[in-house]
This record gives structure tokens, C-alpha cells and sequence, in this order.
């Protein structure tokens, strides 16, 4: 079945350390892929996507991602952590030629402690 | 620019109401979609439309309806809301990118509640 997959629930980090958030991916073709996060009670913002070229990608706030096509991941990775970065992150996937059919993981809660 | 908005932000339902929530877009966008949120459960895609006139179901679209006459609007009806319909509900527009599809913008997002 087609999924995306975030296998870490929660993840606690302290301040200035670095932080990687998984993320995989099962579909036949290569998705247009994205990293989203989510502040509480406020919508989503985007982070970066990939769509093709450069497997890494840079995006805002200091967060990077690497798309890996041989193991279906698209992790996101910042080498600091701030102690805003405490959000709930999201993967997510869109289908090439479905419209706009987007695909979401279940998130990972990012808390950050002094 | 405004960007997505949505209204109401809150609202409390009983069992069986009806209620239409609204979603608006002043960014020319055709794509439109809407996700509710579900703790441990991320988004899901409830339907959405690639224009006005256009709609489709995505992955839950079971007591919802949508239709899209405008390329601005796109209201999504709770025809007779269930306790299993609380959710948070946003609304996204895009706009097809030369490369498929572009990034999704997010509205602020509409918190239901079903007693």
C-alpha cells in the first residue's frame, strides 16, 4: 500500500544539538516530497521540497533534507537546534500528474530542552 | 494578501446539525483541498479540486460534500455531523508548478467539536 511513514513519534532533543527527522516513503514512482511544520494551534508552513535535481535540499529556519531514491527517504536534518524549533513536523508526499492529492505522515513532535 | 483563510475557527455542533465551513483563497490559485487533522493520525485528505467546476474525493470524503463555483471559494458541508467528524479542518491552495504540483498554503484552520 502506498504510505508515507514517520517512525519516530516524539523526539526530544536538547538546545544546540543536531536533530534528524525520518521520513520514508512507499509508492511505485519517485513523489514530489516536502517537509511541512506545524507550530500549536497554527496552521502548516513549509520547510523545503524536493521535486527533482539536487538530492539536498536547503530550506528556511536552517533546516536541510536529503532525498535517498534507494531507501525511499527524505530525511530532514539542522545541525543546532533552537529552542523554537519545538513544533510537530510533517512529511508529506504528492503524486506526480494526480492533481493536487497530497499525502501526509503522522507527524513527529519535536520538544527541546534548555 | 490575505492568503487561505477560513471561517469560523471554532465551532461547537450536536449530533446530526449541519454546517458549512469556508474557505477562501485571493492568490489565483486553481487547486484547492481540504485535510482534517487527527491526533497520531496526520492529515487526511477529505476532497479536493483542481478548479472551479472540478472536484474529486480524496481519502476520507465519506459526510462531507465540496463544491467549487469559484476559483476564490471552497466550502466544505457537514451534511449530518457525527461525533467522529471532531477534527481539526484546514484548507490548502496551490497552484500547478511547472513541475507538477507547487506547494500547498495552509489555512489557519477550523477547530469542530461534535456532542
Amino acid at each position: 500500500a502506498q504510505s508515507v511513514t514517520q517512525p519516530d513519534i516524539h523526539i526530544t532533543v536538547s538546545e544546540g544539538a543536531s536533530l534528524e527527522l525520518r521520513c520514508n516513503y512507499s509508492y511505485g514512482a519517485t513523489p514530489y516530497l516536502f517537509w511541512y511544520v506545524q507550530s500549536p494551534g497554527q496552521g502548516l508552513q513549509l520547510l523545503l521540497k524536493y521535486f527533482s535535481g539536487d538530492t539536498l535540499v536547503q530550506g528556511i529556519k536552517g533546516f536541510e533534507a536529503e532525498f535517498k531514491r534507494s531507501q525511499s527517504s527524505f530525511n530532514l536534518r539542522k545541525p543546532s537546534v533552537h529552542w523554537s524549533d519545538a513544533a510537530e513536523y510533517f512529511c508529506a508526499v504528492s503524486l506526480p500528474n494526480t492533481g493536487n492529492q497530497f499525502y501526509f505522515g503522522t507527524g513527529t513532535s519535536l520538544t527541546v530542552i534548555p | 494578501n490575505a492568503g487561505v483563510t477560513q471561517t469560523p475557527k471554532f465551532q461547537v455542533l450536536k449530533t446530526g446539525q449541519s454546517m458549512t465551513l469556508q474557505c477562501a483563497q485571493d492568490m489565483n490559485h486553481e487547486y484547492m483541498s481540504w485535510y482534517r487533522q487527527d491526533p497520531g493520525m496526520g492529515l487526511r485528505l477529505i476532497h479536493y479540486s483542481v478548479g472551479a467546476g472540478i472536484t474529486d474525493q480524496g481519502e476520507v470524503p465519506n459526510g462531507y460534500n465540496v463544491s467549487r463555483s469559484t476559483t476564490e471559494d471552497f466550502p466544505l458541508r457537514l451534511l449530518s455531523a457525527a461525533p467522529s467528524q471532531t477534527s481539526v479542518y484546514f484548507c490548502a491552495s496551490t497552484r500547478p508548478g511547472t513541475s507538477g504540483t507547487d506547494t500547498q498554503y495552509f489555512g489557519p484552520g477550523t477547530r469542530l467539536t461534535v456532542l
